[in-house]
């Protein structure tokens, strides 16, 4: 079975920090995986996804998330927090081995950019 | 780019009625579609899946006869909450999947929230 655990709710952090975003997965075949962030009342917005390749991924908005088979983590990360970097952030995988292979998603961290 | 557009954004009816969903792929044909449901800061689950041309296949726990799905063509797909109660208020979220171009893409749509008086 597939599934993501965010394990913090949530992430509180002062600006100009590094921050970090955990996420650990569980697939029985081969795992792409994506973080999202989603801001009040809107739609989520995708930030990266590792596919193949590289092990860190650099997306948008100074994020980036380093896949680790090991661990089976996809922790997200950005050097330097900014307070419009406060919200809900989901991340999510699709087990590519599985028929349908749509998304799960992990259950969200919120975070909080203190100025 | 692609882009999945939901209409309405926002609606309020009265229990008991029936409310339509409407998902729509700008850019590229969407083969399949999903349906995701959000309670208040808890995480997407996923509804049900449509192929175009098919019937929907729902998740455990989730009532087709509530919540009607329709997939009629390669860019559209609508949800219908049938005699909607407020506990169906919620946030819905549809994702469409497809060909740009060559690539498989998947993208999501802005949502729409649904409160039921």
């Amino acid at each position: 079975a597939q599934s993501v655990a965010q394990p913090e709710d949530q992430v509180n952090v002062a600006e100009g920090n590094p921050l970090t975003v955990k996420c650990t997965y569980s697939v029985s075949g081969n795992p792409y995986l994506f973080w999202y962030v989603q801001y009040p009342n809107r739609g989520l917005q995708f930030l990266l996804k590792y596919i193949t390749g590289d092990n860190l991924v650099k997306g948008s908005y100074g994020f980036e998330a380093e896949f680790n088979k090991s661990q089976t983590s996809f922790h997200l990360k950005k050097p330097s927090a900014l307070v419009s970097d406060s919200a809900l952030y989901f991340c999510a995988v699709r087990d590519m081995d599985v028929a349908g292979n749509q998304f799960y998603f992990g259950t969200g961290t919120s975070l909080t950019v203190i100025p | 780019g692609a882009v999945v557009s939901q209409h309405p954004s926002r609606v309020i009816c009265k229990s008991g009625t029936s409310v339509k969903i409407e998902c729509r792929s700008l850019d590229f044909q969407a083969t399949t579609m999903f349906w995701y449901r959000q309670f208040p800061k808890k995480s997407l689950m996923l509804m049900a899946t449509s192929n175009e041309g098919s019937k929907a296949t729902y998740e455990q726990g989730v009532e087709k006869d509530k919540f009607l799905i329709n997939h009629a063509s390669l860019t559209l797909s609508t949800l219908t909450v049938t005699s909607a109660h407020p506990e169906d208020s919620s946030f819905y979220i549809c994702s469409a999947r497809g060909l740009a171009g060559v690539q498989e893409t998947q993208y999501f749509g802005p949502g729409t929230r649904l409160l039921v008086l």
